[in-house]
């Protein structure tokens, strides 16, 4: 039972333009929200987080996005560069385990094309 | 620049054979994790400790797998006796975590084939 999906396998966008990943959980109790982008060969990193009070947060070219009525949550990228390329893992976490136990979807391979 | 670091990066053993996989987690971190990457599930969780004591467990299968902290610089994750649906890669991250949250920072992950 995947409680966090991400529908899309991979994606591949023009480099210079948006790039929007998206993610959905059916777990109500998950307040805290995080994006991890791996490289080959790497372990994951982390990206950016939201908790469940807002609704947007922006770091520089990564904003995510956090509609709690529709349980959906994306990640979007402006302007997209090469350097983006990598899959990236939607997690959340909530109820009695706070934020640290992190349940993760199963990764969309985002692919900038020059 | 500290990180989290595991051994082996890769390992190829036959069915049957026991698995150890270490990680040396970040000096100063008091929560360690081990995860499984596998295509049709993505990222796991095995299991936690914190502080060296076991927190949860419950994502492990508990026949053949075994998580331990022998001291604050060592994870050890072994399976014994390890089958082909083990294979995936596994990554060892930590954090700190007190009464507010923290980023967990992940190893580069061990890739384990079971033949």
């Amino acid at each position: 039972d995947q409680q966090v999906k991400q529908n899309s396998p991979s994606l591949s966008v023009q480099e210079g333009r948006i790039s929007i990943l998206n993610c959905d959980y059916t777990n109500s109790m998950f307040d805290y929200f995080l994006w991890y982008k791996k490289y080959p060969a790497e372990g994951p990193t982390f990206l950016i987080s939201i908790s469940s009070i807002k609704d947007k947060n922006e770091d520089g070219r990564f904003t995510v996005f956090l509609n709690k009525s529709a349980k959906h949550l994306s990640l979007h990228i402006v302007p997209s560069q090469p350097g983006d390329s990598a899959v990236y893992f939607c997690a959340a976490s909530g109820g009695i385990f706070g934020n640290e136990k992190l349940t993760f979807g199963t990764g969309t391979r985002l692919t900038i094309i020059p | 620049d500290a990180r989290v670091t595991q051994t082996p990066r890769h390992k190829v053993t036959e069915m049957g054979q026991e698995v150890t996989m270490r990680c040396q987690p970040i000096l100063g971190h008091n929560t360690v994790f081990w995860y499984r990457q596998t295509m049709m599930q993505g990222l796991e969780l095995l299991a936690y400790f914190r502080n060296r004591a076991p927190l949860d467990d419950s994502g492990m299968p508990k026949d053949r797998f075994s998580a331990e902290m022998p001291d604050a610089t060592l994870a050890t994750l072994k399976i014994q006796p390890s089958e082909p649906r083990d294979s995936a890669v596994y990554f060892c991250a930590s954090g700190f975590f007190a009464t507010g949250g923290d980023t967990q920072y992940f190893g580069p992950g061990t890739r384990l084939t079971v033949l």
